[in-house]
């Protein structure tokens, strides 16, 4: 299967604890996203990479958050210090250029 | 900054019959494209339909169809002969800005009775 992939699928950590999650995007997608949805709510903007890239932010991405994407292949995303606000599920998904393709994502648990 | 509103959080439909599914944006692009996704309660988000703000033709895929008018910016999404299937939440999205991020609404949930 050639669909977007997320590792860990899911993720229970204390607060103040680091944590990480990886992205593979499809092959030769060079367009990544990592976006953050709530309970009950639509998925909200985190990051983008074009390539190795990162071209944008969100000002929901604090400073306690950082993403990669080494030689523009997999990505991760690391959140620093967990709070309970940070508890949500995290997606990413690919795209050759103007049609996303998401992840099954990771659902973080901070206690 | 761009909005994409789903106003209704529930919709029931009966197995067979036809369901529309509404959503209004606000850009002042130009150009743009528009997605339904669904989300089944598994979670991944699957892309159900897009459409691309220039082409007045409305997008098709086998069961689903949507009513674009680009100038009341409404994006609805019309669901044929119903299945058990289709039960899950609906989010409309708007591709925004020039790396083409996606705005969603907060979504529909869609329950199909038999």
């Amino acid at each position: 299967d050639t669909g977007v992939s997320q590792d860990p699928r899911h993720k229970i950590t204390k607060r103040g604890q680091n944590v990480t999650f990886r992205c593979d995007p499809i092959s030769e997608h060079n367009r990544l996203y990592w976006y953050r949805q709530t309970l009950g709510q639509g998925p909200e903007f985190l990051t983008y990479f074009q390539n190795e890239a990162q071209l944008e932010k969100s000002r929901l991405l604090s400073d306690r958050f950082s993403a990669e994407r080494p030689k523009g292949s997999f990505s991760t995303l690391e959140i620093q210090r967990t709070e309970q606000g940070d508890s949500a599920m995290y997606l990413c998904a690919s795209s050759p250029w103007d049609t996303q393709y998401f992840g099954p994502g990771t659902r973080l648990t901070v206690l | 900054a761009q909005t994409v509103t789903q106003s209704q959080p529930e919709m029931s439909v009966q197995e067979a019959e036809t369901v529309t599914l509404s959503c209004t944006y606000d850009t002042s692009e130009s150009d743009y494209y528009l997605f339904w996704y669904k989300q089944p309660p598994s979670r991944q988000m699957i892309l159900v339909i897009r459409q691309e703000a220039y082409k007045q033709q409305n997008a098709t895929e086998n069961r689903f169809s949507v009513n674009f008018q680009k100038a009341a910016k409404s994006f609805s999404l019309k669901i044929s002969d119903s299945q058990l299937g289709d039960a899950a939440m609906y989010f409309c999205a708007q591709e925004t800005g020039a790396n083409s991020k996606l705005t969603f609404g907060k979504g529909i949930t869609l329950s199909v009775r038999p």
